[in-house]
C-alpha cells in the first residue's frame, strides 16, 4: 500500500503567517486530496484532485504537487483554520491517508 | 442537502459481532459508492471498505478483511457494516462517507458513530 508521510506534525502559526503542509507518498500518485477536522467534528474534504478547492473552501488556501510531493498552503493564517489536515490518496487500492498535521494558532 | 447519519455502534465485548447502519438522505444513493472510515481514540483516518453503487466491486482494508462485511440497500438508501470477531483494536469512531462519482476521495461525510470493544 501506499504511505503518505505529512510534515510537520504539528506547527503552530500566528493570524496573517503562511503555512505549508507537506505530504510525501512512498510511490508515486496521480492525485491528492486534503481534509479538515477540527477538534469533535467529522472531517470535511478540502481540496480534490490535487488543486481545487472544496465548496466553500476559502481561496487563501491551494493545493500543488505531483508524483511523490504534494502541499497545502494557506497564504495567510486566520483563527479559524486551527484544525487537523490529513492528505488521501486512491490512486491504489486500498486508499490510504497520512497521519495528519494540527495546525495550530500561536 | 446531503445527511449521512450512522447508527448500531456501542459497548461490546472481543469477539462478538455488530452491525452499522447509514442512512443516506438529499442524493440519489444508488448513483453513488460508499465507504466506512474509522478513526480510533486520538488517532487518524483509516479506511475500512468500499462497496460501488451497484454493489458490484467491494474492497476491504487487509485489517478487517474476512471479519467485516459491507453492504447496501439502494431501495432504503441505507448502508451497512456488518462486524465479527471484533477485537480491541476496532474501537473507533466509525463515518459512513460518500465517494465523489469517480470514486477517488470522499466527498460527503457521516457524524460517525463509536465502536467500543471492551470486556
Amino acid at each position: 500500500e501506499i504511505v503518505l508521510t505529512q510534515s510537520p506534525t504539528t506547527i503552530a502559526a500566528s493570524p496573517g503567517e503562511k503555512v505549508t503542509i507537506t505530504c510525501r507518498a512512498s510511490s508515486s500518485v496521480s492525485y491528492m486530496y486534503w481534509y479538515q477536522q477540527k477538534s469533535g467534528a467529522s472531517p470535511k474534504l478540502w481540496i480534490y484532485d490535487t488543486s481545487k478547492l472544496a465548496s466553500g473552501v476559502p481561496n487563501r488556501f491551494s493545493g500543488s504537487g505531483s508524483g511523490t510531493s504534494y502541499s497545502l498552503t494557506i497564504n495567510t493564517m486566520e483563527t479559524e483554520d486551527a484544525a487537523t489536515y490529513y492528505c488521501q490518496q486512491w490512486s491504489s487500492t486500498p486508499p490510504t491517508f497520512g497521519a495528519g498535521t494540527k495546525l495550530e494558532l500561536k | 442537502e446531503v445527511q449521512l447519519v450512522e447508527s448500531g455502534g456501542g459497548l461490546v465485548q472481543p469477539g462478538r459481532s455488530l452491525k452499522l447502519s447509514c442512512v443516506a438522505s438529499g442524493f440519489t444513493f444508488s448513483n453513488y459508492g460508499m465507504n466506512w472510515i474509522r478513526q480510533a481514540p486520538g488517532k487518524g483516518l483509516e479506511w475500512v471498505a468500499y462497496i460501488s453503487s451497484g454493489s458490484s466491486y467491494i474492497y476491504y482494508a487487509e485489517t478487517v478483511k474476512g471479519r467485516f462485511t459491507i453492504s447496501r440497500d439502494n431501495a432504503k438508501n441505507t448502508l451497512y457494516l456488518q462486524m465479527t470477531s471484533l477485537r480491541s483494536e476496532d474501537t473507533a469512531l466509525y463515518y459512513c462517507a460518500r465517494s465523489d462519482y469517480d470514486g477517488f476521495y470522499f466527498d460527503y461525510w457521516g457524524q460517525g458513530v463509536m465502536v467500543t470493544v471492551s470486556s
